[in-house]
């Protein structure tokens, strides 16, 4: 079945420094996507989001990237920091059942991205 | 503080016993689910509901059953654990299904032997 993927599943920046984290989706029909932090130990937190009828969103210190032509997100972290360390996972809105109005998320293996001073 | 409860934190369970996992919100979201993470595999869905009383199945749902009486509660039960079932659990809430962020609980780490 088409599923979300990541292409590097390590990241290791310096503080300071920008960090770009991507993501490739085969479901052509997904509408809306996530990406979300998971820090040891704790269920992922909710970073930002995008819809298909955008091409970028910005956060604070976050922007989200969508094309839709090649099917990739990517989140961008600015002046990334120690606290910034921890999995970021992407997640797709998938098609709903027939009869519903309502899609399911499904996520990607994660990306850990680590911070040195 | 508003959010997901679920319990219990951490479990050691042996092959073949029943266990129900909790999962409890107060934040009257319609839609609830169940996720399952595994190392390199990241997160999987199980089951989910979009409403009280109706439930569906998500990517890996052979051995898991839920259900839904009420807004509030969506329990997830393994009826003969097997030692693949080792995994952390996470349950979710939102309130427009997958068209809106879905808030996790803290998760159930379930260690099966």
């Amino acid at each position: 079945g088409e599923s979300v993927g990541l292409h590097l599943p390590t990241l290791s920046v310096q503080e300071g420094d920008n960090s770009i984290i991507n993501c490739a989706y085969s479901n052509s029909a997904s509408d809306y996507f996530i990406w979300y932090k998971q820090e040891s130990g704790k269920g992922p937190q909710f970073i930002i989001d995008i819809r298909s009828n955008m091409d970028k969103r910005q956060g604070q210190r976050v922007t989200v990237l969508l094309n839709k032509t090649v099917k990739h997100l990517s989140l961008q972290i600015a002046a990334t920091q120690p606290g910034d360390s921890a999995v970021y996972f992407c997640a797709e809105n998938m098609m709903p059942d027939r009869g519903s109005t309502l899609g399911r998320l499904y996520f990607g293996r994660g990306t850990q991205l680590t911070v040195w001073p | 503080i508003a959010g997901i409860t679920q319990a219990p934190t951490s479990q050691i369970l042996a092959a073949g016993r029943r266990m129900t996992l909790r999962c409890t919100q107060d934040m009257r979201h319609n839609a609830m689910y169940w996720y399952r993470q595994d190392l390199g595999l990241g997160l999987r869905l199980i089951h989910y509901s979009n409403t009280a009383g109706t439930t569906g199945k998500g990517e890996v749902p052979d051995g898991y059953s839920v259900s839904r009486a009420n807004t509030d509660d969506f329990p997830l039960t393994l009826a003969s654990a097997v030692p693949s079932q080792t995994s952390v659990y996470f349950c979710a809430s939102s309130p427009e299904g997958g068209n809106s962020p879905l808030h996790f609980g803290n998760g159930t780490r379930l260690t099966v032997t």
